[in-house]
């Protein structure tokens, strides 16, 4: 089956890195998305990784290996306003993607 | 630049009754999705268009019709609202994911089902 292993929820504080880490299976694999999103809101993209290595872009950084099923999403210098859920979607080899609940992170001051 | 609308952004049903959600985009997306969002759960796809005139099932496609007449629009009905249907509707659009690895959503259809 298809399946994404990521925590419930976090906690880090404002200022401050947190690393949110996910692992995956998939039958077969297209590349794998990182999705914000705040309570109440819809998701909105962050990231896009089909090889493996880091991608940088701003505060937020994700990483994939593909050969592990793993990915994780960094973000830096910790603002009150990234307090929401953060999806790890991988698309599998008919390009669906797959949505799991998320991790909710919690920013605290 | 309005990007994803969707109308209307709150409904309340009766069991039984039917009503219809509209999703319009601007970017001239070939790809339209409709997803469902119940509390702490992740997006569950119901229905999918690659294109004009075509429509395709997700994984929860029962109790629910789609249609794509206009580029732009697509549409999801429910014929005979149930109280499972309770639930956010998120509306998307993209190009190719496996070129811009990007979905546009609307933000979301709050529908209760008495």
């Amino acid at each position: 089956g298809q399946n994404i292993d990521q925590p419930t929820e976090m906690t880090a504080t404002e200022g401050a890195i947190v690393q949110i880490n996910c692992t995956y299976q998939t039958s077969g694999f297209n590349g794998l998305f990182w999705y914000q999103q705040h309570a109440g809101e819809a998701p909105t993209f962050l990231s896009y990784n089909v090889l493996d290595g880091l991608e940088e872009k701003g505060r937020f950084s994700s990483f994939l290996s593909r050969s592990k099923g793993y990915s994780y999403l960094l973000l830096k210098e910790l603002q009150m306003k990234d307090s929401a859920s953060y999806l790890c979607v991988p698309m599998d080899s008919n390009y669906q993607l797959i949505w799991g609940a998320g991790t909710k992170l919690i920013i605290k001051p | 630049n309005a990007g994803v609308t969707q109308t209307p952004k709150f409904r309340v049903l009766k069991t039984g009754q039917s009503m219809t959600l509209l999703c319009a985009q601007d970017m001239n997306h070939e790809y339209m999705y409709w997803y469902r969002q119940d509390p702490g759960m992740g997006l569950r796809l119901i229905h999918y268009s690659v294109g004009e005139g075509t429509t395709a099932k997700g994984e929860v496609p029962d109790g629910y019709n789609v249609s794509r007449l206009k580029k732009q629009n697509f549409l999801l009905g429910l014929e005979s609202a149930a109280p499972s249907q309770t639930s956010v509707y998120f509306c998307a659009s993209s190009y190719l994911l496996q070129v811009t690895g990007e979905l546009f959503f609307g933000e979301g259809s709050r529908l209760t089902v008495l």
